[in-house]
């Protein structure tokens, strides 16, 4: 199993802000198949990032993916309000997808 | 316009067995894998397993002897069983559409379509 480690835990920010959120798995993790997603209370994660730096459909320019092997990074240029959510980062390279445990952006 | 509507039991006594389906519209629908995924109330993501059009299933082995996926694509519906529920089950559980091959950037595309969340709570 790829273990997916998410820091910081937590990141007190103010909006405009430039937000950096990093994920490092244990292992490479294959082909770049790996994706962040935003998650805020109440609603079900949004894609955000896959293939390590491609943005899904209608994810504002202020969104952006980088890395490759076994560390990544998602960084929000410009926070704006709603923004402010919990992110998670997923590899989906192996038999067994798995979820880092979340990066809370929380305003400061 | 894909939509993923979800439906079942929110609670259960331990030892009963869960059953959600998943309603999908979608013209594509044969063209991904579609996932489930449970989240336990303020906690993280945890993959369930994915099934095809075809019925061909993939499970996360730590669920594997409990958990059964199966797909009616006449109806494109998605169904979820898992049996002998505990407390440890209780948990926001969702569908999901992918992964799917990304012809535009030649790569896997992985969860973007998500149903609603069907809130399961085990208690006896």
């Amino acid at each position: 199993e790829i273990v997916l480690t998410q820091s910081p835990g937590t990141l007190s920010l103010s909006p405009g802000d430039r937000a950096t959120l990093s994920c490092r798995a244990s292992q490479s993790v294959s082909n770049n198949y790996f994706a962040w997603y935003q998650q805020i209370p109440g609603q079900p994660p949004r894609l955000l990032i896959y293939g390590a730096s491609n943005r899904a459909t209608g994810i504002p320019d202020r969104f952006g993916g980088s890395g490759s092997g076994t560390d990544f990074t998602l960084t929000i240029t410009r926070l704006e309000p709603e923004d402010f959510a919990v992110y998670y980062c997923q590899q989906y390279a192996s038999s067994l997808p798995t979820f880092g445990q979340g990066t809370k952006v929380e305003i400061k | 316009q894909v939509q993923l509507q979800q439906w079942g039991a929110g609670l259960l006594k331990p030892s009963e067995t869960l059953s959600l389906t998943c309603a999908v519209e979608d013209d594509s629908f044969s063209g991904y894998f579609w996932t489930w995924i449970r989240q336990p109330p303020g906690k993280g993501l945890e993959w369930i397993g994915e099934i095809n059009h075809l019925g061909s299933a993939n499970y996360n082995p730590s669920l594997k002897s409990r958990v059964t996926l199966f797909v009616d694509k006449s109806k494109k519906h998605l169904s979820l069983n898992l049996t002998s529920m505990t407390a440890a089950d209780t948990a926001l559980y969702y569908c999901a559409r992918g992964p799917g091959y990304d012809h535009v950037w030649g790569t896997y595309r992985p969860l973007d379509h998500w149903g609603q969340g069907i809130l399961v709570t085990v208690s006896s």
